[in-house]
């Protein structure tokens, strides 16, 4: 069964970093794109970029470029999501999600990790 | 950057009523994915490639469309249908997501 289990909630400072981890299980992270998801109701669903486990390939939004940085170890299945410089703007829930071969879709999402920016 | 319209963008309806959602988009995409997603809760993949049900969709549901227009049709509302739904491409190294169509049961 394939499941994303993401890291627990997070709580910074503004101006602080914080790095999410996105642990896959019943498949390789290499045979798969991992996206990561960003979610404020106000806003909606907002796409951050994708990783490449295989080889370490990334492609972000625009608006992401200098925000967020992922990345991948191949060794325990699991991808990061690195976020710095945060703000209020990035309290927010944060998703991983695995980009289906057959159709093209997300068909796995992780359960989505909630960052609270605050001093 | 292609950018996705939903509309509308919160709308009721009673059982077993009719609901069309659309999404626009602001240049020719090939498909359109939908995802269902409830308070608290990851989104679900609900139809992918402009017309296909994923696993476990009820066939209430149907997805059509092609070039800049797509839509989402529920043939006969139901309580557990009250959620967000959210259209999705990807095309010319952009991935985007509709602002979202809020449905909830009158």
């Amino acid at each position: 069964e394939v499941q994303l289990q993401q890291s627990g909630p997070e709580l910074r400072r503004p101006g602080s970093s914080v790095k999410l981890s996105c642990k896959a299980s019943g498949y390789s992270i290499t045979d798969y794109l991992m996206h990561w998801v960003k979610h404020r109701p106000e806003h909606g669903l907002e796409w951050i970029g994708w990783i490449d486990p295989e080889d370490g390939e990334t492609k972000y939004a625009q608006k992401f470029q200098s925000k967020a940085t992922l990345t991948a170890d191949t060794s325990s299945n699991t991808a990061y999501m690195q976020l710095s410089s945060l703000t209020s703007e990035d309290t927010a829930t944060y998703f991983c999600a695995r980009y289906a071969h057959v159709g093209y879709y997300f068909d796995y999402w992780g359960q989505g990790v909630m960052v609270t920016v605050s001093s | 950057e292609i950018v996705l319209t939903q509309s509308p963008t919160t709308m009721a309806a009673s059982p077993g009523e009719k609901v069309t959602i659309t999404c626009r988009a602001s240049s020719s995409v090939s498909y359109m994915h939908w995802y269902q997603q409830k308070p608290g809760a990851s989104p679900k993949p609900w139809i992918y490639d402009t017309s296909k049900l994923a696993s476990g969709v009820p066939n209430r549901f149907s997805g059509s469309g092609s070039g800049t227009s797509y839509s989402l049709t529920i043939s006969s509302m139901e309580t557990e249908d009250t959620a967000t739904y959210y259209c999705q491409q990807w095309s010319s190294n952009s991935l985007t997501f509709g602002s979202g169509t809020k449905l909830e049961i009158k």
